[in-house]
């Protein structure tokens, strides 16, 4: 099984709600990543977990808060977001996060994203 | 500063000709690269990855090369299908910090039209 889940696959909010989007895998993994993709430019990150504790923090402003319950669960949750929020926003995963003598980099699985829409 | 630049941005060719897109990289230390092809609004998925001692690489009808001298890849889909119709990424990888984490510079995108 080489898929990474995500759900919902359409979120549409207004600026005082608060949501949660959510990302699940089942290969092992060890590292998982939330990245950010406006129309027609490549993906952003966000976010990256490593053995489910908070690696990287790309400046994200603290309207998105990553949460990772464990080894196969990413969550993100969203509260104030702003219209320019509006985006793809996409769940990924690797074995792990570190380059070593052993590995130059592992592969990183994506998920089909969620369509969130900012009102 | 990390860079990855890729061209054309982007490309109609005709159902069943072959093409051929372009990554240039200012990357280093340089780890892999990886080749991606999303369809909009989908996640990306993953067609081939590198290493600095790897040349070539095939996955089916695409091919990509490495020149780490130059510091240049390439991604050549043959007998192309309607279904070749996408973006493709180039990804470069580094190794970054103490902790060798690894950080990924994405291109911009080739944006692929294939036409009956």
């Amino acid at each position: 099984d080489t898929e990474v889940t995500q759900t919902p696959k359409h979120l549409v909010m207004g600026m005082t709600n608060k949501k949660s989007l959510k990302c699940e895998q089942h290969m092992g993994h060890r590292a998982m990543y939330w990245y950010k993709q406006k129309a027609k430019k490549p993906p952003e990150l966000m976010f990256v977990y490593s053995y489910e504790k908070l690696s990287i923090n790309e400046s994200v402003p603290s309207r998105f808060s990553p949460e990772c319950p464990n080894s196969s669960l990413l969550n993100l949750h969203l509260h104030a977001l702003q219209p320019e929020d509006s985006a793809l926003y996409l769940c990924a995963s690797s074995q792990v996060f570190q380059i070593t003598s052993a590995s130059l980099g592992y592969e990183q699985y994506f998920g089909p994203g969620t369509r969130l829409t900012v009102t | 500063k990390n860079q990855v630049e890729q061209s054309p941005q982007s490309l109609i060719i005709l159902e069943g000709k072959n093409c051929t897109l372009q990554c240039n990289y200012t990357v280093s230390p340089f780890s892999n690269l990886r080749w991606y092809k999303q369809d909009t609004g989908r996640g990306p998925v993953s067609l081939t990855i590198m290493t600095f001692s790897e040349n070539t690489k095939s996955n089916g009808r695409y091919t990509a090369t490495l020149d780490a001298d130059t510091k240049q890849s390439s991604l050549h889909i043959t007998a192309s299908q309607l279904s070749d119709s996408a973006s493709y990424i180039c990804v470069v990888s580094a190794k970054a910090g103490s902790f060798g984490n690894e950080k990924l510079t994405f291109g911009t995108g080739t944006r692929l039209t294939i036409i009956p």
